[in-house]
Protein backbone atom coordinates (compact mmCIF):
# COMPACT_ATOMS: atom_id res chain seq x y z
CA UNK A 1 0.00 0.00 0.00
CA UNK A 2 1.24 3.50 -1.07
CA UNK A 3 1.74 6.26 1.71
CA UNK A 4 -0.23 8.57 0.12
CA UNK A 5 -3.04 8.00 -2.60
CA UNK A 6 -4.27 9.85 -4.89
CA UNK A 7 -6.67 9.84 -7.39
CA UNK A 8 -4.41 11.48 -10.88
CA UNK A 9 -7.77 12.17 -12.69
CA UNK A 10 -7.88 14.29 -14.95
CA UNK A 11 -10.96 16.36 -13.58
CA UNK A 12 -12.72 18.75 -15.95
CA UNK A 13 -15.04 20.84 -14.10
CA UNK A 14 -16.87 24.13 -15.76
CA UNK A 15 -16.07 27.65 -14.54
CA UNK A 16 -17.89 28.25 -10.99
CA UNK A 17 -17.76 24.22 -9.82
CA UNK A 18 -17.26 23.29 -6.64
CA UNK A 19 -14.52 21.09 -6.79
CA UNK A 20 -13.35 18.29 -4.51
CA UNK A 21 -10.15 16.68 -4.50
CA UNK A 22 -8.85 14.19 -2.22
CA UNK A 23 -6.31 11.86 -0.75
CA UNK A 24 -6.01 9.23 1.54
CA UNK A 25 -2.93 8.18 3.58
CA UNK A 26 -1.07 5.59 5.82
CA UNK A 27 0.66 6.69 8.12
CA UNK A 28 -0.47 7.95 11.68
CA UNK A 29 2.40 9.65 12.06
CA UNK A 30 1.54 12.58 9.65
CA UNK A 31 0.78 15.87 11.66
CA UNK A 32 0.63 17.97 9.09
CA UNK A 33 -1.24 18.21 5.79
CA UNK A 34 0.13 20.45 2.87
CA UNK A 35 -1.64 21.18 -0.29
CA UNK A 36 0.82 21.91 -3.29
CA UNK A 37 -0.31 23.53 -6.85
CA UNK A 38 1.81 22.78 -9.48
CA UNK A 39 1.14 24.78 -13.03
CA UNK A 40 2.75 22.70 -15.96
CA UNK A 41 6.54 22.91 -16.22
CA UNK A 42 6.94 24.45 -12.91
CA UNK A 43 7.73 23.83 -8.68
CA UNK A 44 5.43 23.15 -6.62
CA UNK A 45 3.90 25.91 -4.83
CA UNK A 46 2.31 25.98 -0.83
CA UNK A 47 -1.30 26.54 -1.40
CA UNK A 48 -2.67 25.71 2.45
CA UNK A 49 -1.88 23.71 5.18
CA UNK A 50 -4.01 22.30 8.35
CA UNK A 51 -2.41 20.89 11.50
CA UNK A 52 -4.29 17.98 12.60
CA UNK A 53 -7.96 17.23 12.10
CA UNK A 54 -10.20 19.85 11.37
CA UNK A 55 -11.19 22.18 8.51
CA UNK A 56 -9.22 25.02 7.51
CA UNK A 57 -11.01 27.80 5.27
CA UNK A 58 -8.58 30.52 2.99
CA UNK A 59 -10.76 32.59 0.44
CA UNK A 60 -12.03 30.50 -2.26
CA UNK A 61 -9.91 27.14 -0.53
CA UNK A 62 -11.22 24.69 1.78
CA UNK A 63 -8.88 22.21 3.64
CA UNK A 64 -10.16 19.50 5.24
CA UNK A 65 -8.46 16.28 7.34
CA UNK A 66 -10.47 13.48 9.17
CA UNK A 67 -7.02 11.59 10.95
CA UNK A 68 -9.73 9.30 12.10
CA UNK A 69 -10.11 7.95 8.13
CA UNK A 70 -6.60 8.99 6.90
CA UNK A 71 -8.57 11.08 4.31
CA UNK A 72 -7.90 14.60 3.31
CA UNK A 73 -9.83 16.92 1.06
CA UNK A 74 -9.52 20.05 -0.60
CA UNK A 75 -12.35 22.13 -2.14
CA UNK A 76 -12.60 24.62 -4.29
CA UNK A 77 -15.45 26.93 -4.50
CA UNK A 78 -16.06 28.67 -7.43
CA UNK A 79 -13.56 27.73 -9.93
CA UNK A 80 -11.68 29.75 -12.54
CA UNK A 81 -9.87 28.59 -15.39
CA UNK A 82 -6.74 29.90 -13.43
CA UNK A 83 -7.29 27.03 -10.89
CA UNK A 84 -5.91 24.90 -13.91
CA UNK A 85 -3.08 23.15 -12.18
CA UNK A 86 -2.44 19.64 -10.85
CA UNK A 87 -3.09 19.70 -6.79
CA UNK A 88 -0.70 17.59 -4.40
CA UNK A 89 -1.49 16.36 -1.78
CA UNK A 90 1.43 16.29 0.82
CA UNK A 91 0.75 14.98 4.61
CA UNK A 92 4.27 15.49 6.50
CA UNK A 93 5.22 14.66 10.26
CA UNK A 94 6.83 17.84 10.98
CA UNK A 95 10.21 19.11 11.57
CA UNK A 96 13.28 18.29 9.14
CA UNK A 97 11.54 15.20 7.81
CA UNK A 98 10.61 14.15 4.37
CA UNK A 99 7.77 15.20 2.46
CA UNK A 100 5.80 12.19 0.88
CA UNK A 101 3.87 13.15 -2.32
CA UNK A 102 0.39 11.86 -3.73
CA UNK A 103 0.26 11.65 -7.45
CA UNK A 104 -1.48 14.73 -7.85
CA UNK A 105 -4.89 15.38 -9.36
CA UNK A 106 -5.05 17.45 -12.70
CA UNK A 107 -7.80 19.75 -12.92
CA UNK A 108 -8.82 21.58 -15.83
CA UNK A 109 -11.47 24.11 -15.05
CA UNK A 110 -12.85 25.53 -18.59
CA UNK A 111 -14.21 28.83 -19.10
CA UNK B 1 9.77 36.83 -4.67
CA UNK B 2 11.46 33.35 -5.20
CA UNK B 3 12.88 31.95 -1.88
CA UNK B 4 14.59 28.67 -3.34
CA UNK B 5 16.92 29.26 -6.80
CA UNK B 6 17.47 26.48 -8.94
CA UNK B 7 19.96 26.53 -12.06
CA UNK B 8 19.89 26.14 -14.59
CA UNK B 9 16.14 25.97 -15.48
CA UNK B 10 16.52 23.26 -18.73
CA UNK B 11 20.21 22.05 -19.39
CA UNK B 12 20.31 19.47 -22.17
CA UNK B 13 23.20 17.41 -22.77
CA UNK B 14 24.76 15.06 -24.74
CA UNK B 15 24.40 11.42 -23.16
CA UNK B 16 27.69 10.47 -21.29
CA UNK B 17 28.45 13.53 -19.44
CA UNK B 18 27.78 15.21 -16.39
CA UNK B 19 25.52 18.23 -15.73
CA UNK B 20 25.09 19.89 -12.31
CA UNK B 21 22.08 21.17 -10.87
CA UNK B 22 21.97 23.90 -8.18
CA UNK B 23 19.51 25.15 -5.64
CA UNK B 24 19.84 27.95 -3.59
CA UNK B 25 18.11 29.05 -0.21
CA UNK B 26 17.67 33.09 -0.64
CA UNK B 27 17.97 35.00 2.73
CA UNK B 28 17.89 31.74 4.74
CA UNK B 29 20.60 29.22 5.82
CA UNK B 30 19.33 25.49 4.98
CA UNK B 31 20.70 22.75 6.75
CA UNK B 32 18.34 20.61 5.15
CA UNK B 33 17.26 20.48 1.05
CA UNK B 34 15.38 18.00 -0.66
CA UNK B 35 16.02 16.87 -4.04
CA UNK B 36 13.35 14.98 -6.22
CA UNK B 37 12.57 13.95 -9.31
CA UNK B 38 9.64 14.16 -11.30
CA UNK B 39 9.02 12.31 -14.70
CA UNK B 40 5.88 13.74 -16.92
CA UNK B 41 2.43 13.30 -15.76
CA UNK B 42 3.57 11.87 -12.10
CA UNK B 43 4.15 12.48 -8.61
CA UNK B 44 7.53 14.24 -7.26
CA UNK B 45 9.60 11.03 -5.93
CA UNK B 46 12.26 12.14 -3.35
CA UNK B 47 15.74 10.93 -4.35
CA UNK B 48 18.16 11.86 -1.72
CA UNK B 49 17.95 14.40 1.65
CA UNK B 50 20.72 16.61 1.66
CA UNK B 51 22.41 17.58 4.27
CA UNK B 52 25.12 20.52 5.47
CA UNK B 53 28.80 18.94 5.95
CA UNK B 54 27.47 15.72 5.95
CA UNK B 55 26.63 12.55 2.92
CA UNK B 56 23.39 12.56 1.43
CA UNK B 57 20.81 10.16 2.56
CA UNK B 58 19.60 8.45 -0.80
CA UNK B 59 16.06 6.53 -0.99
CA UNK B 60 16.18 2.88 -1.78
CA UNK B 61 16.55 2.71 -5.69
CA UNK B 62 18.23 5.85 -6.13
CA UNK B 63 22.12 5.57 -7.09
CA UNK B 64 24.55 7.42 -4.87
CA UNK B 65 27.36 7.20 -7.45
CA UNK B 66 25.43 8.42 -10.04
CA UNK B 67 23.40 11.49 -8.66
CA UNK B 68 26.15 13.20 -6.57
CA UNK B 69 25.25 15.69 -4.10
CA UNK B 70 26.70 18.43 -2.28
CA UNK B 71 25.44 20.66 0.30
CA UNK B 72 28.87 22.14 0.87
CA UNK B 73 27.10 25.72 2.25
CA UNK B 74 24.34 26.55 4.11
CA UNK B 75 22.53 27.87 1.04
CA UNK B 76 23.86 25.51 -2.07
CA UNK B 77 23.00 22.29 -2.38
CA UNK B 78 24.35 20.56 -5.96
CA UNK B 79 22.73 17.43 -7.90
CA UNK B 80 25.59 16.61 -10.44
CA UNK B 81 24.23 13.58 -12.53
CA UNK B 82 27.17 11.33 -13.99
CA UNK B 83 27.65 9.93 -17.38
CA UNK B 84 23.58 10.74 -18.09
CA UNK B 85 21.63 8.44 -20.05
CA UNK B 86 18.36 9.39 -22.18
CA UNK B 87 16.46 7.84 -19.48
CA UNK B 88 17.38 10.56 -17.01
CA UNK B 89 15.69 13.00 -18.77
CA UNK B 90 13.58 14.12 -16.43
CA UNK B 91 12.30 17.74 -14.05
CA UNK B 92 14.52 17.66 -10.73
CA UNK B 93 12.95 19.77 -8.34
CA UNK B 94 14.52 20.66 -4.60
CA UNK B 95 13.15 21.69 -1.90
CA UNK B 96 14.27 23.67 1.37
CA UNK B 97 13.44 24.13 5.14
CA UNK B 98 13.36 27.16 6.15
CA UNK B 99 12.79 27.45 10.43
CA UNK B 100 12.06 31.23 9.72
CA UNK B 101 7.97 31.03 9.28
CA UNK B 102 7.30 28.24 11.68
CA UNK B 103 4.56 26.92 10.01
CA UNK B 104 5.07 23.22 10.65
CA UNK B 105 6.78 22.62 13.74
CA UNK B 106 8.76 25.65 13.27
CA UNK B 107 9.87 24.58 9.81
CA UNK B 108 8.77 25.74 6.17
CA UNK B 109 9.39 23.76 3.19
CA UNK B 110 10.12 25.79 -0.11
CA UNK B 111 10.60 24.30 -3.44
CA UNK B 112 12.75 25.73 -6.08
CA UNK B 113 11.18 26.18 -9.63
CA UNK B 114 12.45 22.90 -11.32
CA UNK B 115 15.56 22.06 -13.81
CA UNK B 116 13.98 20.36 -16.75
CA UNK B 117 17.01 17.78 -17.85
CA UNK B 118 17.00 16.38 -21.11
CA UNK B 119 19.52 14.14 -21.90
CA UNK B 120 20.30 13.15 -25.88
Amino acid sequence: QKEVEQDPGPLSVPEGAIVSLNCTYSNSAFQYFMWYRQYSRKGPELLMYTYSSGNKEDGRFTAQVDKSSKYISLFIRDSQPSDSATYLCAPFSGGYQKVTFGTGTKLQVIP
Amino acid sequence: GAVVSQHPSRVICKSGTSVKIECRSLDFQATTMFWYRQFPKQSLMLMATSNEGSKATYEQGVEKDKFLINHASLTLSTLTVTSAHPEDSSFYICSATSPMDSLFGGNTIYFGEGSWLTVV
